[in-house]
């Protein structure tokens, strides 16, 4: 167990529809990142938060947003679905503490969004 | 353009080989993680590296970081099914904590 928690574990829509995946970090970790994963492809970075703030952004979708709250958990919304958005979708999470302390990432389980 | 990029991208041997999968950049990182993935869930963190040429040894597997701290390598000895998996590896660069992942490396030990 990683630390890191991510609801629902599945998630089946509609084309049009919007959902949200919810994630939170382990305890103390104050970054996390958004990942898609399609079928038989690696992992693809959509956006990273710290403390709040966006700090880096990836292959992200206009479709898509996300962002952290106060208390550090996140949520990636996913709006105007396409059946190209079926995937998993990770959260990982790291202390982010600065470009001097060398950093891990631990990911969640994952969510599975299909797509109907 | 992909930062890392891991060879082979498949892999498929039989109980009991050894093999070795690397990871490439012509990028400089701070660390490097190894993760393994089994279907359907999250990577699983194996090990992290940060010294260049540190080696480190986790049961049959023994991970390598570049001199230049620009390319790792997986090495497993005595293959098990229970190995079976993606094997990702990951750099860190200092700016801000960000990460880059590798193509993956699908591995299929066959009993």
């Amino acid at each position: 167990d990683s630390g890191v928690t991510q609801t629902p574990k599945h998630l089946i829509t509609a084309t049009g529809q919007r959902v949200t995946l919810r994630c939170s970090p382990r305890s103390g970790d104050l970054s996390v990142y958004w990942y898609q994963q399609s079928l038989d492809q690696g992992l693809q970075f959509l956006i990273q938060y710290y403390n709040g703030e966006e700090r880096a952004k990836g292959n992200i979708l206009e479709r898509f947003s996300a962002q952290q709250f106060p208390d550090l958990h996140s949520e990636l919304n996913l709006s105007s679905l396409e059946l190209g958005d079926s995937a998993l979708y990770f959260c990982a999470s790291s202390v982010g503490r600065g470009a001097t302390f060398v950093d891990t990432q631990y990911f969640g389980p994952g969510t599975r969004l299909t797509v109907l | 353009t992909q930062l890392l990029e891991q060879s082979p991208q498949f892999l498929s041997i039989q109980e009991g080989e050894n093999l070795t999968v690397y990871c490439n950049s012509s990028s400089v990182f701070s660390s490097l993680q190894w993760y393994r993935q089994e279907p359907g869930e999250g990577p699983v963190l194996l090990v992290t590296v940060v010294t260049g040429g540190e080696v480190k040894k986790l049961k049959r597997l023994t991970f390598q970081f570049g001199d230049a701290r620009k390319d790792s390598s997986l090495h497993i000895t005595a293959a098990q099914p229970g190995d079976t998996g993606l094997y990702l590896c990951a750099g860190e660069k200092n700016t801000g904590n960000q990460f880059y992942f590798g193509t993956g490396t699908s591995l299929t030990v066959i009993p």
